[in-house]
């Protein structure tokens, strides 16, 4: 059973940059693709970002492109996502999701941790 | 991107009987989609993937169904447990969600 715990979140000023963390247990966290998606209040889910199991391929919405880095630290069982030049489109709760197999379903996610850019 | 559209907004039904949700794509996804449940303050849980696999532990009351651009959630006798927000997603082209439908107790 994979239990993914995100952190991180926060009320924060435009233009400054935030780094959110995805910890994961109960999996093999070094075998598993994880990705960043995202919800503001009152929208749908939105996908932003996934990195691949040895974190050497990252890929992004072409919303966020440029504005958000993926990365992972198998050692520790984490993932990250640093969002740099924050601004109101950013506000949203964020969550890590497993991937369950290759451009499959996510089968894990965890709780979220919201972000409020707010001046 | 494929647009993911969901109905109804909001569907009320006593518990004990069938809930039916839609969810339509902009264009064909083959199989890949999946349906989530998603109750306030907790995390999403996959319900269905493929179209029609149950995820594992789901109860054999919720079924998918369709492919291509037309795919249905139906849960065949709702309990308690099952008011929660529902939502579609594809994976066959990236990944796009649908809005969700909330599923409330009549």
């Amino acid at each position: 059973q994979v239990h993914l715990v995100e952190s991180g979140g926060g009320v924060v000023q435009p233009g400054t940059s935030l780094r959110l963390s995805c910890a994961a247990s109960g999996v093999t966290f070094s075998t598993s693709v994880i990705h960043w998606v995202r919800q503001a209040p009152g929208k749908r889910m939105e996908w932003v970002a996934v990195i691949s199991t040895d974190g050497n391929g990252k890929y992004y919405a072409d919303s966020v492109k440029g504005r958000l880095t993926i990365s992972r630290d198998n050692s520790e069982n984490t993932l990250y996502l640093q969002i740099s030049s924050l601004g109101d489109e950013d506000t949203a709760m964020y969550y890590c999701a497993r991937e369950r197999a290759v451009t499959d379903a996510f089968d894990g996610w965890g709780q979220g941790t919201l972000v409020t850019v707010c001046s | 991107e494929i647009v993911m559209t969901q109905s109804p907004a909001t569907l009320s039904v006593f518990p004990g009987e069938r809930a039916t949700l839609s969810c339509r794509a902009s264009q064909s996804v083959s199989s890949k989609l999946a349906w989530y449940q998603h109750k306030p303050g907790q995390a999403p849980r996959l319900l269905i993937y493929g179209a029609s696999t149950r995820a594992s532990g789901i109860p054999a009351r919720f079924s998918g169904s369709g492919s291509g651009t037309e795919f249905t959630l139906t849960i065949s006798s709702l309990q308690s447990e099952d008011f929660a927000v529902y939502f579609c997603q594809q994976y066959n082209n990236r990944y796009t969600f649908g809005q969700g439908t909330k599923l409330e107790i009549k």
